[in-house]
């Protein structure tokens, strides 16, 4: 069974850098898939931030004007979200998802809420 | 850069009723659609894949169907676990895109 568990700061400070990592258990990211970042503002909807695959090509959600990164360590059997220049507006609840065939979601971390506040 | 529109925002209905919910993309997606349930406080759940497909361990009361613009998620038969908030996600393949629509809050009547 795949599970992914997100870690990273709960708080970060106005115009600053945010980076979450998400681990991934019961499947190799080596070997196949894309994986994915969505987040989800309190009380609000999904918003895909963007998918990498494990041979490091990415895409992204092109409404959020590049302030995103996402890279992979397959030695680490892991995946990362890198956001600059960070508002109260990127406040939100941030999983990870592996993105199967790769047209769906099929298993979920749990989520780390990161709130964006001086 | 496709939209997914989805309908109503709200339904209230009663446990044992039929669902139908409602999903619209503003161009075509083929069969690349996706249904999700969302309970409070936990991550989306997949249920139905490329349109018409259960995932696994889903049960026979939820079924997709439509392909191109409209699709269409339906319970047959509401239990009280149904009651939550049901999203449609679809993928392009160039420029690879993920879109998720704005989702549809089953609430008990």
């Amino acid at each position: 069974q795949v599970q992914l568990q997100e870690s990273g700061p709960g708080l970060v400070q106005p115009s600053e850098s945010l980076s979450l990592t998400c681990v991934v258990s019961g499947s190799s990211i080596a070997t196949g898939h894309y994986w994915g970042w969505i987040r989800q503002p309190p009380g609000m909807g999904l918003e895909w931030i963007g998918s990498v695959y494990h041979s490091g090509n990415t895409y992204s959600n092109p409404s959020l004007k590049s302030r995103f990164t996402i890279s992979v360590d397959t030695s680490r059997n892991q995946f990362s979200l890198k956001l600059t220049s960070v508002t109260a507006a990127d406040t939100a609840l941030y999983r990870c998802a592996r993105q199967y065939s790769p047209n769906y979601f099929d298993s979920w971390g749990r989520g780390i809420l990161v709130t964006v506040s001086s | 850069e496709i939209v997914l529109t989805q309908s109503p925002a709200t339904l209230s209905l009663s446990p044992g009723e039929r669902a139908t919910l409602s999903c619209r993309a503003s161009q075509s997606v083929g069969t690349y659609l996706a249904w999700y349930q969302q309970k409070l406080g936990q991550a989306p759940r997949l249920l139905i894949y490329d349109a018409s497909n259960r995932a696994p361990g889903i049960p026979a009361r939820f079924s997709g169907s439509g392909s191109g613009t409209d699709f269409t998620l339906a319970i047959s038969s509401l239990e009280p676990e149904d009651f939550a908030v049901y999203y449609c996600q679809q993928r392009t393949s160039w420029p690879p895109r993920v879109t998720f629509g704005p989702g549809t809050r089953v609430d008990i009547k």
